[in-house]
């Protein structure tokens, strides 16, 4: 079956480490996209790539970075400069990089720092 | 930049129709959608409004009106299985890809 998966499913970090969280789509989706949640917010975007080798900031982008080196993988490094690193991530991939398409989500990574 | 509001919470009983609403400011309007996530999982799509109307699909029903800023997303029939926050999201031709996403909303359905 097709869809998006993230691992770890839980993951605690001590503070000052990098961590890398995992998402992977057999979809065949150009977009992919990381969301952070957490309580009483709305999902917030880190980052987007609408194509291979190509991404772009969202609207909390600092102290994370991604790669997408391949279609199927968008792997997202919390790092140490992140200042409140503790939410739930959510990994999401959509048909086409142009216009408005649904978005299907991974089911996510909640990530515990201490 | 955009606004999205919608309640916090909404309590029903089963068998009851619940409606919420979804309000928002945005320039470059470019479809609204609404998902579904039950707590500690994935949302999942349940509709997509681009044009004034209400779209059905079942139980789910979703309404948008663009000159008011305004949609409703409609369940009927309600079963416990519906308990879930439902998300509201718009896009904008001003940023690509870039879907706001209101806070959600908690329906709770009692027996």
């Amino acid at each position: 079956d097709g869809g998006i998966t993230q691992s770890p499913k839980y993951l605690f970090r001590k503070e000052g480490q990098n961590v890398t969280l995992s998402c992977e789509q057999n979809l065949n989706h150009d977009a992919m996209y990381w969301y952070r949640q957490d309580p009483g917010q709305g999902l917030r975007l880190i980052y987007y790539s609408q194509i291979v080798n190509d991404f772009q900031k969202g609207d909390i982008a600092e102290g994370y970075s991604v790669s997408r080196e391949k279609k199927e993988s968008f792997p997202l490094t919390v790092t140490s400069a992140q200042k409140n690193p503790t939410a739930f991530y959510l990994c999401a991939s959509s048909i086409s990089g142009q216009g408005i398409s649904p978005l299907h989500f991974g089911n996510g990574t909640r990530l515990t720092v201490t | 930049g955009q606004n999205i509001d919608q309640p916090t919470e909404m309590t029903a009983t089963e068998g009851a129709i619940v409606q919420i609403n979804c309000t928002y400011q945005t320039s470059g309007f470019n479809g609204l959608f609404w998902y579904q996530q039950h707590a500690g999982e994935a949302p999942t799509f349940l509709s997509y409004n681009v044009l004034d109307g209400l779209e059905e699909k079942g139980r789910f029903s979703s309404f948008l009106s663009r000159s008011k800023g305004y949609s409703y997303l409609l369940l009927k029939e309600l079963q416990m299985k519906d308990s879930a926050s439902y998300l509201c999201a718009v896009g904008s031709t001003d940023s690509w890809g870039k879907l706001q996403f209101g806070a959600g909303t908690q329906v709770v359905v009692t027996p």
